[in-house]
């Protein structure tokens, strides 16, 4: 069974930099054939797709969102982290990782983990 | 980016009923359409895959179906237990994106 754990600090200073991440068990990061992904969910809002990252390194990012963040492996570690840069209120949250699975038609995100709260606040 | 418009925004329903959630997007995907439930401080659970494939574990009694623009996610008999935030998410082209959820009360 994969299991996804998120780990962080909880609260961030304006214009600080913010570091998650994402420790992963049941699979292998580096070798395994997923795409690893980060979302994150204001307080009260919807989900929103932030980017992901392959098992060889290869990144996407979300065009919609600012780019001010990247995500990153250490398969030393099976762990994969998002940093987000120069954040501002409007990076509170909370944020999710997730595998993306997939068959040979379809992708979705089918292991999560917990999520975790992050409020930027001076 | 494509958008996912899922109506109604919320919903009440008593055990029993037969519930249909839709979701449309702006343009063609095909059959590339997820639904996930989110229960209030958990992670969003996988309900179906591919439009119509049912993920491990999910009751039968969630069935989603349509292609191209138009979707639906139906729960045939509610359960107390399926109270939650529903989301469909189109995962046919980057970025995957979402609808706005559709809250059900029981």
């Amino acid at each position: 069974q994969v299991q996804l754990q998120e780990s962080g600090p909880g609260l961030v200073k304006p214009s600080e930099t913010l570091s998650l991440t994402c420790s992963v068990s049941g699979a292998s990061i580096g070798t395994d054939d997923f795409y690893w992904n980060w979302f994150r969910q204001p307080p009260g809002k919807g989900l929103e797709f932030m980017g992901n990252i392959y098992y060889n390194g290869k990144t996407y990012y979300n065009p919609s969102l600012e780019s001010h963040f990247t995500i990153s492996l250490d398969t030393s570690k099976n762990q994969f982290s998002l940093r987000l840069n120069s954040v501002t209120a409007a990076d509170t949250a909370v944020y999710y990782c997730a595998r993306l699975g997939h068959t040979i038609d379809w992708y979705y995100s089918d292991f999560w983990g917990q999520g975790t709260l992050v409020t930027v606040s001076s | 980016d494509i958008q996912m418009t899922q109506s109604p925004s919320s919903l009440s329903a008593s055990v029993g009923d037969r519930v249909t959630i839709t979701c449309r997007a702006s343009q063609n995907i095909n059959t590339h359409l997820n639904w996930f439930q989110q229960k209030s401080g958990k992670a969003p659970k996988l309900l179906i895959f591919g439009s119509s494939n049912l993920h491990a574990g999910v009751p039968s009694r969630y069935s989603g179906s349509g292609t191209g623009t138009d979707f639906t996610l139906t729960i045939s008999s509610l359960q107390f237990e399926d109270f939650g935030t529903y989301y469909c998410q189109q995962s046919y082209a980057n970025p995957y994106t979402f609808g706005q959820g559709t809250k059900l009360d029981i």
